[in-house]
Parts: C-alpha cells; structure tokens; sequence
C-alpha cells in the first residue's frame, strides 16, 4: 500500500504558466516533505522541502503548500521553464532516526516552448 | 552535490551469479542508504546504514545485502540475481538533515 501517491503520471503545462504537482499521503507521522527533480540517466536531485510545522515554503520559482488536515502537499513553479521539464518526485521522512524517504510514483512535468 | 559516485554504471549479469554495486561518497555522511527505481513505484529503500558496520532494512531487502566498512563506502550485494532484480539502483547519502543526495544510478538488467 502506498504510503505516498502522485496520482497524476504526467502534466503538459506552457512556458511562462503556472505547474502544480500535487502529492498525497495516509501516513499522518510523516514530519517533513521533500520534492526532487529528475532528468533521464541522472539521480533524483533535492530541489525543496517543508516541514509539517509550516504550510508553505519558497524558494525562487518553486513553492510548496502542505495542508496537513487533507494530506496533501504541492508544488508550483512559476514561471515554468522548458529546463524544468523532468520527472518530479514527491517524499516524506518521518523523526525515527532512520530519516529514510518514503517516495510517490512521480510525476513528468513537460514544459512546452 | 555530496560527491557520490556509483559503479560499475551499467550492469548486464545472468540470473543466479551474485553481484555487488558499489557506492562512494567524499562528504563523511553518516547516513547512507540503497534505493531501486522501477516503473510505477517511484524509488523504494532496500537497505540503509546509520554508521559503519550499522545497518537495517528497508521495505524491499529480500534477496540483497549490505555492509559498510568504511564511513565512505556502501556495498550492495545480490546473492544470486533474479529477473525481478533488473531496475535502477541508487545510492544516496544523508547528513544532519533530512535531505537526501543521489548518486548517478547503477542500471542492472538480470538476463
């Protein structure tokens, strides 16, 4: 059972415009939520984070949203670029010391010129 | 980037011989761990380790093992390779926080 779903495989979204990847979880211990990018042939790269004490969390054109009572986070990038287009992972850890990911099936972001 | 480096890149080995991925890091990171990544599961953790010679499993550990040595390796071994064992294998590493750092991947197909 998937702790951790991405229920949308793909999104086509045009350059300039607004991408939202959205993620879900069923495990209310989850205590902090990551997104990673990832490009063919490459590892997974870190790209943001969120705590559950917060609700939103930005860095450049890349914010989070968490609303814990529906779990369910976002992301958005604004503007979306054509470099952006890649494979999006979302990630949960909770505090157990072992601080492994639990991570989402992914979702391929395609940013259209 | 944490400096981790993964070989060999590529693999192609034939079912039942075993097989060792190894996994380097230059960042002196306690945590380490061994993920796969197969279509429509997204990255699952097969073993990790919280400093040498301490590991434990993930939720996908049967059929491989782990050990760690050294602060800056990470061994991964598939005793005797199954056709279910073909994916892409990564190495990560963590520190005090809870970010993770990817290495490049290990492709493995099991004929």
């Amino acid at each position: 059972d998937q702790q951790v779903k991405q229920n949308s495989p793909s999104l086509s979204v045009q350059e300039g415009r607004i991408s939202i990847l959205n993620c879900d979880y069923t495990n209310s211990m989850f205590d902090y939520f990551l997104w990673y990018k990832k490009y063919p042939a490459e590892g997974p790269t870190f790209l943001i984070s969120i705590s559950s004490i917060k609700d939103k969390n930005e860095d450049g054109r890349f914010t989070v949203f968490l609303n814990k009572s529906a779990k369910h986070l976002s992301l958005h990038i604004v503007p979306s670029q054509p470099g952006d287009s890649a494979v999006y992972f979302c990630a949960a850890s909770m505090d157990t010391g072992r601080r492994a990911l639990t991570f989402g099936s992914g979702t391929r972001l395609q940013v259209q010129p | 980037d944490a400096g981790i480096t993964q070989s060999p890149r590529h693999k192609v080995t034939e079912t039942g011989t075993p097989v060792t991925l190894r996994c380097h890091q230059t960042e002196n990171h306690r945590y380490m761990y061994w993920y796969r990544q197969d279509p429509g599961h997204g990255l699952r953790l097969i073993h990790y380790s919280y400093g040498v010679k301490d590991t434990d499993k993930g939720e996908v550990s049967d059929g491989y093992s782990v050990s760690r040595s050294k602060t800056e390796d990470f061994l991964l071994t598939l005793e005797s390779a199954t056709s279910s064992q073909t994916s892409v294998y990564f190495c990560a590493t963590g520190g005090d926080t809870y970010e993770q750092y990817f290495g490049p991947g290990t492709r493995l197909t099991v004929t």
